[in-house]
């Protein structure tokens, strides 16, 4: 069953905050993140193991909620160079491939 | 290093004839993915190989879609009678191993006339 994400489109000034959500109604392994820009493949960003871990660098992190079977993106100070559209993609136990949300586009403006 | 490479990177073909599109994966990667975007939508699941295998082939639209993987390598998605509803870019991933980051390919734009 396919992740939620939200918001589905968010606008944002450059260096402004941003977070983005993905909820799963399944019992969750690991949520993946990753990032397309138009008219370009999706890029990997980061994995989230179960065990509520967060991870990242410092101004892109994600945390894992495993029994609220939730993830949040989090994107700190905004540069031009994080526009794109946001995927989640979810494994469910037992399960070795991903579904993926249907994105979240993110725009940052000067 | 080399990435993934898809082929051909566009087709536009007529409703009906069958199209075959080409996945090199990363070398060494023993999992390819397979997925369907249509404009402006996510990602939809196709099917996955583990090595030369297709455990799980449950995204695969109808029987007119099929996939195979030789050599642990190079993998073919075949579309069978093509209908206008199967235009969409398809894109090709690998990973190490099931479950490590996915790396994908440009993909291929398929459009049916």
């Amino acid at each position: 069953q396919q992740p939620v994400q939200s918001p589905q489109a968010v606008i944002l000034r450059e260096g402004e905050d941003a977070v983005i959500n993905c909820s799963s109604s399944k019992a969750l392994y690991s949520v993946h993140w990753y990032r397309q820009k138009h008219g370009e493949a999706p890029v990997f960003l980061m994995i989230l193991l179960k065990g509520g871990e967060q991870k990242g660098h410092e101004k892109i992190s994600a945390s894992f909620n495993e029994k609220k079977q939730q993830s949040s993106l989090y994107l700190t100070a905004s540069q031009l160079s994080y526009s794109g559209t946001y995927f989640c993609g979810t494994e469910s136990q037992g399960a070795q491939k991903l579904v993926f949300g249907q994105g979240t586009r993110l725009t940052i403006n000067p | 290093g080399a990435g993934v490479s898809q082929s051909p990177s566009n087709k536009v073909t007529e409703k009906g004839k069958d199209v075959e599109l080409r996945c090199d994966p990363i070398s060494g990667h023993t999992a390819l993915y397979w997925y369907r975007q249509r404009l402006g939508q996510g990602l939809e699941f196709l099917i996955y190989f583990q090595g030369n295998s297709a455990p799980d082939k449950s995204g695969l639209p109808s029987d007119r879609f099929s996939a195979e993987r030789t050599g642990e390598s190079v993998s073919t998605l075949t579309i069978q009678r093509t209908q206008q509803e199967d235009s969409a870019v398809y894109l090709c991933a690998s990973s190490s191993q099931v479950n490590q980051p996915q790396h994908f390919g440009d993909g291929t734009r398929l459009s049916i006339l």
